[in-house]
């Protein structure tokens, strides 16, 4: 596997269902990203780890529970979702630092609640 | 008013023809400014990165930044349709890592 990697790739859950996404990045990187993309609207940033650590918090209500066990790995755990919650989640890395840091993204889960 | 904003198209062109995209934004802390590609049922993918005010150039891609008027372009030269997509741009502080993004340009490039 290369770059950055998703699973599942598509997730149909009820309300009342818990689920959750994995990231996996092979760069080398030490930042990882969640981001919401939802149709119609711009890529919406979620959450920020750096080292492992979450730096950045977006206002993102608690049914949306991160996790960064290491800095090749990162999770969002779902629970008691919402259909506004439907959307395309994606992963990013990035090697953080500062300058022309960029990130890389993976192909997204495409999650539908019911 | 959103910190970047772009036309959600569709832009249609016939191939070969010049793809002019841009993005106007309106925070003046954005220092670096990235334009993205991405297909349909794919994630975004960097096409080009720039920083502060000025052109590059990579292949058929120029992106071009005019900090004055907080405007940022991408052509795309010799238009296949490949390259159609959905294009992206954000922008970035000097420090730290959140990119602001724009709501993306969906283009069709028809043979």
């Amino acid at each position: 596997e290369t770059g950055v990697t998703q699973t599942p790739r598509h997730l149909v859950m009820g309300m009342t269902n818990k689920k959750s996404l994995k990231c996996e990045q092979h760069l080398g990187h030490n930042a990882m990203y969640w981001y919401k993309q939802s149709a119609k609207k711009p890529l919406e940033l979620m959450f920020v780890y750096s080292l492992e650590e979450r730096v950045e918090n977006n206002s993102v209500p608690s049914r949306f529970s991160p996790e960064c066990p290491n800095s090749s790995h990162l999770f969002l755990h779902l629970h008691t979702l919402q259909p506004e919650d439907s959307a395309l989640y994606l992963c990013a890395s990035s090697l953080e630092g500062g300058g022309a840091d960029t990130q890389y993204f993976g192909p997204g889960t495409r999650l539908t609640v019911l | 008013q959103k910190e970047v904003e772009q036309d959600p198209g569709p832009l249609s062109v016939p191939e070969g023809a010049i793809v002019s995209l841009n993005c106007t934004y309106s925070n003046s802390a954005f220092q670096y400014f990235m334009w993205y590609r991405q297909y349909s049922r794919k994630g975004p993918e960097l096409l080009m990165y720039t920083y502060s005010s000025g052109n590059k150039e990579d292949g058929r891609f120029t992106a071009q930044v005019d900090k004055s008027s907080k405007y940022i372009s991408l052509f795309i030269r010799d238009s296949q349709p490949s390259d159609s997509a959905t294009y992206l741009c954000a922008a970035r502080r000097a420090a730290g890592n959140k990119l602001t993004f724009g709501g993306g340009t969906r283009v069709l490039v028809k043979p």
